[in-house]
């Protein structure tokens, strides 16, 4: 299983770029590398995905690069409603070995 | 998008009852639905996989007897929490994949709060 490794946690103020790098230096050639975003009392929400190189959506961005064996996600001015906790998972929902959530990252945007 | 809804979003009950907690898929069928235990401050605990008409598949160390898994249509699976105690307090949420492609990314519930007096 790839597991990963994330920065506990970070702070930033509103309206920067935050950028939140994962390693994963076990990952294999199957495996996707998706983030979830989680609120305090609710359940994890789905950010981005990608494999390898850059994805962009309308909330986010995901660079890969070539080794894959990191990640990072960025999020363009971040807002005091960014404060999340952000979670990397690699792997795949069907795998012999189930995706596992890591200890996942706490941002705190300072206003 | 696709959702999972999950239901109760917060229960109480007293040492030694059971807790039914539901999680349905409301636009989309899963023939597959993950189930976690989320304490403070901590990550997400996968506690088992529900597979739609056949047994679920536990985690080491999650007892199986305890909690019940029942995955009876392509849209509803229930987590029963028996003979609840104190340390079964928890945050339990369920995710499921809207299909069959093993990047399919993961919805969850909005979870549910178990507070056992």
């Amino acid at each position: 299983l790839a597991k990963t490794t994330q920065p506990i946690s970070m702070d930033s103020y509103e309206g920067q770029e935050v950028n939140i790098t994962c390693s994963h230096n076990n990952i294999a050639t199957n495996d996707y590398i998706t983030w979830y975003q989680q609120f305090p009392s609710q359940g994890p929400r789905f950010i981005i995905q990608g494999y390898k190189t850059k994805v962009t959506n309308e909330v986010a961005s995901l660079f890969i690069p070539a080794d894959r064996k990191s990640s990072t996600l960025s999020l363009p001015r971040v807002s005091l409603s960014d404060t999340a906790v952000y979670y990397c998972l690699v792997g795949d929902n069907f795998g012999n070995e189930k995706l596992t959530f890591g200890t996942g990252t706490r941002l705190t945007i300072i206003p | 998008g696709a959702v999972v809804s999950q239901h109760p979003s917060w229960v109480i009950c007293k040492s030694g009852t059971s807790v039914k907690i539901e999680c349905r898929s409301l636009d989309f069928q899963a023939t597959t639905m993950f189930w976690y235990r989320q304490f403070p401050k901590q990550s997400l605990m996968l506690m088992a996989t529900s597979n739609e008409g056949s047994k679920a598949t536990y985690e080491q160390g999650v007892e199986k007897d305890k909690f019940l898994i029942n995955h009876a249509s392509l849209t509803l699976s229930t987590l029963t929490v028996t003979s609840a105690h104190p340390e079964d307090s928890s945050f339990y949420i369920c995710s499921a994949p809207d299909s069959g492609a093993v990047n399919s990314p993961l919805h969850f519930g909005n979870g549910t709060r178990l507070t056992v007096t």
